[in-house]
């Protein structure tokens, strides 16, 4: 029951934004979209989050649409390093706690 | 800070045998911690949700006899793999969270099931 989809892989060119779209329409008003990347047979690595409004932090920015039912993880300078797989994941509430929900990511190379 | 380790980092087995798999969060007292597999060139697939002193919430499809979880204190999940078959060799990754902030992921678990 993925409720995300994303590209399957995308290249940059060193030093220029990487800008990586996610679909997300059947989410709900309270459910948060949250940004990892994973570099090969790691642990993924936690990036940003967002519910509504543009978010922007020493990593990322995420820009979400109005309607919500997509958005898009901006990598501002990309270097050789954040070569990864970008996954864009719903928080869904069940139960009483909070659960990711993980789409299948986008193979992201940058290259030099 | 929020640190989250795995032990042992990789493991081989025999068929049969049991495996188990330590999830310790270095700097935090987690309240949830979570298990995922993820098989090749594939995403995480959350198997379960544990709180501390309470029964692991297992998703849909996962055998909660073959997939043991205890979560003995706020720092610490542990995941039992038993009667391991070839099947579940597979990368096996533990997250910690802290209320309803961001899960903070291990680095994995590499099984592989001979």
């Amino acid at each position: 029951d993925a409720k995300t989809t994303q590209p399957p892989s995308m290249d940059c060119a060193e030093g220029r934004a990487a800008n990586l779209p996610c679909n997300h329409s059947t989410i709900s008003g309270n459910e948060y979209v949250y940004w990892y990347r994973q570099i090969h047979s790691q642990g993924p690595q936690y990036i940003i989050h967002g519910l509504k409004n543009n978010e922007t932090n020493e990593m990322a920015s995420l820009i979400i649409t109005e309607d919500r039912k997509s958005s898009t993880l901006i990598l501002p300078h990309a270097t050789l390093r954040d070569t990864a797989v970008y996954y864009c994941i719903v928080r869904v509430a069940t139960s009483g706690t909070y659960k990711y929900i993980f789409g299948t990511g986008t193979r992201l190379k940058v290259l030099a | 800070g929020a640190v989250v380790s795995q032990h042992p980092s990789w493991v081989i087995c025999k068929s049969g045998t049991s495996v188990k798999i330590e999830c310790r969060s270095l700097d935090f007292q987690a309240t949830t911690m979570f298990w995922y597999r993820q098989f090749p060139k594939q995403s995480l697939m959350l198997m379960a949700t544990s709180n501390e002193g309470s029964k692991a919430t297992y998703e849909q499809g996962v055998e909660k006899d073959k997939f043991l979880i205890n979560h003995a204190s706020l720092t610490l999940s542990t995941l039992t793999v038993t009667s391991a078959h070839p099947e579940d060799s597979s990368f096996y990754i533990c997250s910690a969270r802290v209320d309803s902030r961001e899960q903070f992921f291990g680095p994995g678990t590499r099984l592989t099931v001979l």
